[in-house]
């Protein structure tokens, strides 16, 4: 049984550019929340996917989208990218159960986005 | 707002000795609260998990406490060892309409020197 993977490790991108990072949930597992973790700071919960569908978002503009597929992986793609969007930006996927906070998180390593 | 607050900051104790590390929470409605170790370059990893009636929670060395009316946490360590330096990330979650919204902790970085 394979944990969650995130792709790619680093990344680095310029000011106004896209960029989408790739996440796959641990095996059976069917739902996927992404997070942004900033330098020295907790992660903030950027939005959750359940069966392909968005359920649950933090405070975070339009420019941030997800997507889930049918095999449960996700993706997350930030536009118009900005200094601030550099960060860890962390995956966690969650067993069947549907979306309770009462089911366990499993955490990926995570991919380290730097904006110039 | 829900805000979760942890103290200290930062803590460096001697490898053997006991550590608490703190966490205040203004999170409604209150779900759950989970402690996560989260160990440099890493995704944080589950250690407890406490609902509103649970006030004390254990998982080897780590033993977790909460007091709901307060909306204060505690987690304690027995007998520190090298392994255990790492950040400490207090979670508290709310389900507000059915979604679920966790809110993290900044963490508290724990140095354990020999």
């Amino acid at each position: 049984e394979t944990g969650v993977t995130q792709s790619p490790t680093h990344l680095i991108k310029t000011r106004g550019q896209q960029v989408t990072l790739r996440c796959s949930s641990q095996s059976g597992h069917n739902t996927v929340s992404w997070y942004q973790q900033a330098l020295g700071q907790g992660p903030q919960f950027i939005f959750q996917y359940y069966r392909e569908e968005e359920n649950g978002r933090g405070n975070f503009p339009p420019r941030f989208s997800g997507l889930q597929f049918p095999n449960y992986s996700s993706e997350l793609n930030v536009n118009a990218l900005e200094l601030d969007d550099s960060a860890l930006y962390l995956c966690a996927s969650s067993p069947p159960g549907g979306t309770s906070s009462y089911n366990e998180q499993f955490f990926g390593p995570g991919t380290r986005l730097t904006v110039l | 707002k829900n805000q979760v607050e942890q103290s200290p900051q930062s803590l460096i104790i001697l490898e053997g000795k006991n550590c608490t590390l703190q966490c205040n929470y203004t999170v409604s409605p209150f779900s759950n609260l989970r402690w996560y170790k989260q160990d440099t370059g890493r995704g944080p990893v589950s250690l407890t998990i406490m609902t509103f009636s649970e006030n004390t929670k254990s998982n080897g060395r780590y033993t977790a406490t909460l007091d709901a009316d307060t909306k204060q946490s505690s987690l304690h360590i027995t007998a520190s060892q090298l392994s255990d330096s790492a950040s400490y990330i207090c979670v508290v979650s709310a389900i507000p309409g059915g979604s679920y919204i966790p809110t993290f902790g900044r963490g508290t970085s724990l140095i354990v020197h020999p």
